[in-house]
């Protein structure tokens, strides 16, 4: 089946600082990624959709400032938090759908990244 | 946003017994999926049903889709200790791009 690795697993970071998060399609291009954030015990919210070649779509209250997305080739998204406060650790998990499925069809996740600030 | 409830929350059974998860959501649907999520991992997609079908088998799953009541069943029959996990149903936003979620389940199963 299809793969989408997420990079890195986990990480840990200082106030202040910056976090970047990859997402890839191994085996087919995405030409949209989508983001989600994860509390412990609760759903997935969708933060925003990555669109290749354009700028990304927010979701009502999630600062596009703060949660920088990029992304670059029909493979590759990046999210990057910007001067991470406390509040923002959480579980980041990205999707991405094969573009040759198209339509409305099943998401591929990557494995998510633990994300810690201190 | 969310799409809708789930519910139990929380599901404790012994191994070999059926598992029954509910979901509703709240706008029109072209399909809605089942996906599962072992602790601190991604999700995995389950099975897809479409708007049109009312029941769909995959193994030991089966959903049931009621849009009459936007409601859907996930049974998992002849439970087993690794079908310990979170299960959520997803539909799509109205936009027709995003997964949306629902609260999901947590599924415990003993030995």
């Amino acid at each position: 089946g299809a793969v989408v690795s997420q990079h890195p697993s986990w990480v840990i970071c200082k106030s202040g600082t910056s976090v970047k998060i990859e997402c890839r399609s191994l085996d087919f291009q995405a030409t949209t990624m989508f983001w989600y954030r994860q509390f412990p015990k609760q759903s997935l919210m969708l933060m925003a959709t990555s669109n290749e070649g354009s700028k990304a779509t927010y979701e009502q209250g999630v600062e596009k400032d703060k949660f920088l997305i990029n992304h670059a080739s029909l493979t590759l998204s990046t999210l990057t938090v910007t001067s991470a406060h406390p509040e923002d650790s959480s579980f980041y998990i990205c999707s991405a759908r094969d573009d040759r499925t198209g339509g409305l069809t099943e998401a591929f996740f990557g494995q998510g990244t633990r994300l810690t600030v201190v | 946003s969310q799409q809708g409830e789930e519910d139990p929350q929380a599901l404790s059974i012994q191994e070999g017994e059926n598992a029954t998860m509910n979901c509703s959501y709240k706008t029109s649907i072209n399909n809605l999926q089942w996906y599962r999520q072992n602790s601190g991992r991604g999700l995995v997609h389950l099975i897809l049903i479409r708007s049109n079908e009312r029941e769909k088998h995959s193994g030991r799953l089966r959903v049931t889709l009621d849009t009459s009541k936007k409601s859907s069943s996930l049974l998992i029959t002849a439970s087993r200790a690794a079908d310990t996990a979170s299960y959520f149903c997803a539909t799509f936003n109205q936009a027709g791009t995003a997964l949306i979620f629902g609260k999901g389940t947590t599924l415990s199963v003993s030995s």
